[in-house]
């Protein structure tokens, strides 16, 4: 079956340091892959995806490539900020429409101090 | 547009009640879902609806019941509350393409 292995958290850093969250994945078939931001007391919301082998995705100064070789899909930031804060889920699903099933990794959460 | 809503927020219920979750998007969404968010654990996926009249289970369906009545509404029941089923209850609907899910705000469920 599938599954999605995240780094563990919670991760601290200091503004404007570099962001690096681990995800790898098991999967059947091409996979999709997400990030998904929660923000305290919110829904999650889509950060970012890619659907096929080497795309990339990025949203927000956030950047993640599928990479089939390494099954991973991790995510960076260049440069954080206080309002990146927020548990970060890693996510696949293996159909391409209709009746999709969100795989989800655990969760990472992030906080940046000043 | 307000997306997708959920009610109530936060509930408290004493073993053995029962209760019903709502979800509601007003975004045409075809397929709806239901998870829960427990520490550690991520989402796991409850039950899932791929159409109005339509319901499948996922993931935990164990002690929940669902019903889609309408395109637009998505309801959980919780027919005989236990304290395993204290958790946070998300509800998502999907626009299009894979995996573009558009979450609710949550419902924090509290059983006592």
């Amino acid at each position: 079956g599938n599954s999605v292995t995240q780094m563990e958290g919670p991760v601290t850093l200091s503004e404007e340091a570099f962001l690096t969250i681990n995800c790898t994945y098991t999967a059947t078939g091409y996979p999709s892959l997400f990030w998904y931001v929660q923000y305290p007391g919110e829904g999650l919301q889509l950060l970012l995806k890619a659907t096929k082998a080497d795309d990339k995705g990025s949203n927000k100064g956030f950047e993640a490539t599928y990479r089939k070789e390494t099954t991973s899909f991790h995510l960076e930031k260049g440069s954080v900020q206080v309002s990146d804060s927020a548990v970060y889920f890693c996510a696949l699903t293996s159909s391409n429409f209709g009746n999709e099933k969100l795989t989800f990794g655990t969760g990472t959460r992030l906080t940046i101090i000043p | 547009n307000a997306g997708v809503t959920q009610t109530p927020k936060f509930r408290v219920l004493k073993t053995g009640q029962s209760m019903t979750l709502l979800c509601a998007q007003d975004m045409n969404h075809e397929y709806m879902y239901w998870y829960r968010q427990d520490p550690g654990m991520g989402l796991r996926l409850i039950h899932y609806s791929v159409g109005e009249g339509t319901t499948a289970k996922g993931e935990v369906p164990d002690g929940y019941n669902v019903s889609r009545l309408k395109k637009q509404n998505f309801l959980l029941g919780l027919e005989s509350a236990a304290p395993s089923q204290t958790s946070v209850y998300f509800c998502a609907s999907v626009r299009g393409g894979p995996g573009t899910q558009y979450f609710g705000p949550g419902t924090r469920l509290l059983v006592l």
